[in-house]
């Protein structure tokens, strides 16, 4: 069975350029979760999309937004990239949002803004 | 607001030892608590979910217990090994979103 999938793993983008990272969540998930893990603050929840749409965000600039397709498969955006963009994105992938069915996390995107 | 800490930071021990981490948050309004692993520049790996109605779940060598009404959860790894050294991480599912500690850094010596 099929781990969740992030693609590309590595990425390095200028500042002001705009990145599009890829998340395939297992096969049957159908709520896809990103977070934003930095060394000075840890993991940030980002937002979380189920049915294709967004249904929460967190407390990011409207420079981050993303989709979710009809196969659960979702995107993330960041336009106009600054150096404290640089950081591993990771998503996670449920059977339905929250309660208590957990998430499983890929490997992650590490992005790096120079 | 939801806050997660983890005690300690940093932890080194000799290769068998049995050792515990700690876990506390502040709003015992959880649908359940997840450890997660953190090898290097890698994802997280799930070790072990304790949903909202359970006091613990073993995997392994691995056992975790979770007290809503303290607000505390422990991680006990029993006969640690060389490749147990990672960063391990708790985290609190609230209504939509993780809540994640700060992680504790474990180096096993051989």
């Amino acid at each position: 069975k099929a781990g969740v999938t992030q693609t590309p793993r590595y990425l390095i983008k200028t500042r002001g350029q705009q990145v599009t990272l890829s998340c395939s969540p297992i096969s049957g998930h159908r709520s896809v979760s990103w977070y934003q893990q930095t060394p000075g603050q840890g993991l940030q929840f980002l937002f979380e999309y189920f049915s294709e749409t967004q249904r929460n965000k967190g407390n990011f600039p409207g420079r981050f937004s993303g989709r979710q397709f009809s196969n659960s498969r979702s995107e993330m955006n960041v336009s106009t990239l600054e150096l404290g963009d640089s950081a591993l994105y990771l998503c996670a992938s449920s059977l339905l949002p929250g309660l208590n069915y957990g998430y499983t996390f890929g490997s992650g995107t590490r992005l790096t803004v120079v | 607001k939801q806050e997660v800490t983890q005690i300690p930071a940093a932890l080194s021990v000799p290769e068998g030892e049995n050792l515990v981490l700690n876990c506390s948050f502040t709003d015992s309004a959880i649908y359940n608590l997840q450890w997660f692993r953190q090898d290097p520049g890698k994802g997280l790996t799930s070790l072990l979910l304790i949903q909202s109605s359970q006091r613990e779940q073993t995997s392994g060598r691995l056992n975790a217990s979770l007290d809503k009404s303290s607000g505390r959860s422990t991680l006990y790894i029993a006969a640690s090994q060389p490749g147990d050294s990672a960063t391990y991480l708790c985290a609190a599912l609230g209504t939509y979103k993780y809540i994640f500690g700060t992680g504790t850094r474990l180096k096993v010596l051989a």
